[in-house]
């Protein structure tokens, strides 16, 4: 079974409007961080918010929120107020078992792109 | 504050030649991580360093193998190489055993190796 899911191969959003995109995780460990990585087409994986399975509230950074509903598994990514830099592919992953040298599965990834 | 750096950026090779990878990790950083990414696909885990011994492995084969020296900087090398071992190579760094928190990845540009 997939650890990561990203349903959403591609999106279109208007500049200014906020934006949601999908993942969902399947972990049977208690313990878990589930992050997102912005990647443009330089290559380079950029981070941009982390949950973990034991935070209470759902992490916010700047424009990013992260919608972390965890008895549906689901770490959705919030975009408010979309800017045509947000342009790139987007990547959920996660990181099981507790903080420490793990490694992360990534999903397939959604490809975000912000008309003007 | 330099971030991850790789080298080379691009590179050729034909089936059944070997190649080196390079990368230096974040200033403070001390374990690396090593990831491909095949075109249209997430990152996956090949392997992780620190101390100077693999730490962590993938599902890769022995033809994957690396190394990290005293200075933290790493080499993956690839042997006989197949076309299907056409991917960009993620290098990511971070500051190992923190016992909570994100503990979050920093990622380089890639090497973006091609197999003819």
């Amino acid at each position: 079974a997939q650890k990561i899911t990203q349903t959403q191969p591609g999106m279109f959003v208007q500049e200014k409007e906020a934006v949601t995109l999908d993942c969902t995780y399947d972990t049977s460990d208690p313990s878990y961080g589930l992050f997102w990585y912005k990647q443009p087409s330089s290559g380079e994986m950029i981070f941009l918010i982390y949950q973990g399975s034991y935070d209470q509230q759902n992490a916010t950074e700047g424009r990013y929120s992260l919608n972390f509903q965890k008895a549906r598994k689901s770490a959705n990514l919030v975009i408010s107020a979309s800017q045509l830099g947000d342009s790139a592919m987007y990547f959920c992953a996660m990181r099981e078992g507790r903080p420490g040298r793990r490694a992360l599965t990534f999903g397939s990834g959604t490809r975000l792109q912000v008309q003007p | 504050d330099a971030g991850v750096t790789q080298s080379p950026t691009h590179l050729i090779k034909t089936r059944g030649q070997q190649v080196t990878l390079r990368c230096s990790p974040k200033s403070g950083h001390d374990t690396v991580s090593w990831y491909q990414q095949a075109l249209g696909q997430g990152p996956q885990f090949i392997f992780q360093y620190y101390e100077e011994e693999e730490r962590q492995r993938g599902n890769f084969p022995d033809r994957f193998s690396g190394h990290q020296f005293p200075n933290y900087s790493s080499e993956l090398n690839v042997n006989a190489l197949l076309l299907g071992d056409s991917a960009l190579y993620l290098c990511a760094s971070s500051l190992g055993g923190l016992s909570s928190g994100a503990n979050v990845l920093t990622f380089g540009a890639g090497s973006r190796l091609t197999v003819l």
